[in-house]
């Protein structure tokens, strides 16, 4: 399948730091790409759709302002956590769909893990 | 996307075959069903997707019913790294459409 690579895997920063996480597919070109994040025992939540060249369009409840996402290419989209907090600790997972050859599947990161002090 | 139904855990002896249930009762004509894998502490993990007609791959293969109100995954020998949250999910195929991930079942391989 096609390859997205994540990082940092795990970081851990202070509260009122920022944070960013990257997130590339390696070896297709991705316009669009999804930001989901995880809590414990919990099932993914999609955060953020990146579109390349434009503005993401982000889930009802995910404020724009704290999550700043950048997809300035084909194959890179990245996530800032700005100004993060103890409640922002969570595992970020970025997806893309696949490119030419596939039919609609998303391939997922491995994901980055984010613990605020 | 429609939404689906799935048991929240199943175990499974290791080297006998895991079938994975999965309800989509209000599946549309042109969505698909997509299976997904989560190891823990990993990112889910692209298993096999299907139409209409059963599909096979070096993973595991899909059973859609004829009515697509149904589906079923089969791993056909689990082992103990089979062991993972497994998440079944309907969606079309346009392209800037996300997947929604439901609770998904979680499978236990057991030696």
């Amino acid at each position: 399948g096609a390859v997205v690579s994540q990082h940092p895997s795990w970081v851990i920063c202070k509260s009122g730091t920022s944070v960013k996480i990257e997130c590339r597919s390696l070896d297709f070109q991705a316009t669009t790409m999804f930001w989901y994040r995880q809590f414990p025992k919990q099932s993914l939540m999609l955060m953020a759709t990146s579109n390349e060249g434009s503005k993401a369009t982000y889930e009802q409840g995910v404020e724009k302002d704290k999550f700043l996402i950048n997809h300035a290419s084909l194959t890179l989209s990245t996530l800032t956590v700005t100004s993060a907090h103890p409640e922002d600790s969570s595992f970020y997972i970025c997806s893309a769909r696949g490119g030419q050859g596939f039919t609609g599947e998303l391939f997922f990161g491995e994901g980055s893990r984010l613990t605020v002090l | 996307d429609a939404k689906t139904t799935q048991p929240p855990s199943m175990d499974c002896a290791e080297g006998r075959a895991a079938n994975l249930p999965c309800n989509h009762s209000t599946i549309s004509g042109n969505e698909y069903v997509y299976w997904y894998r989560q190891i823990h502490s990993q990112g889910p993990q692209y298993i096999i997707h299907g139409l209409k007609n059963n599909e096979t791959n070096e993973m595991a293969s899909l059973i859609i019913t004829e009515d697509r109100k149904s589906s079923t995954l089969i791993l056909p020998h689990a082992t103990l790294r089979d062991t993972a949250v497994y998440y079944c999910i309907v969606r079309n195929n346009n392209a800037g459409n996300m997947l929604t991930f439901g609770g998904g079942t979680r499978l236990m391989v057991k030696p």
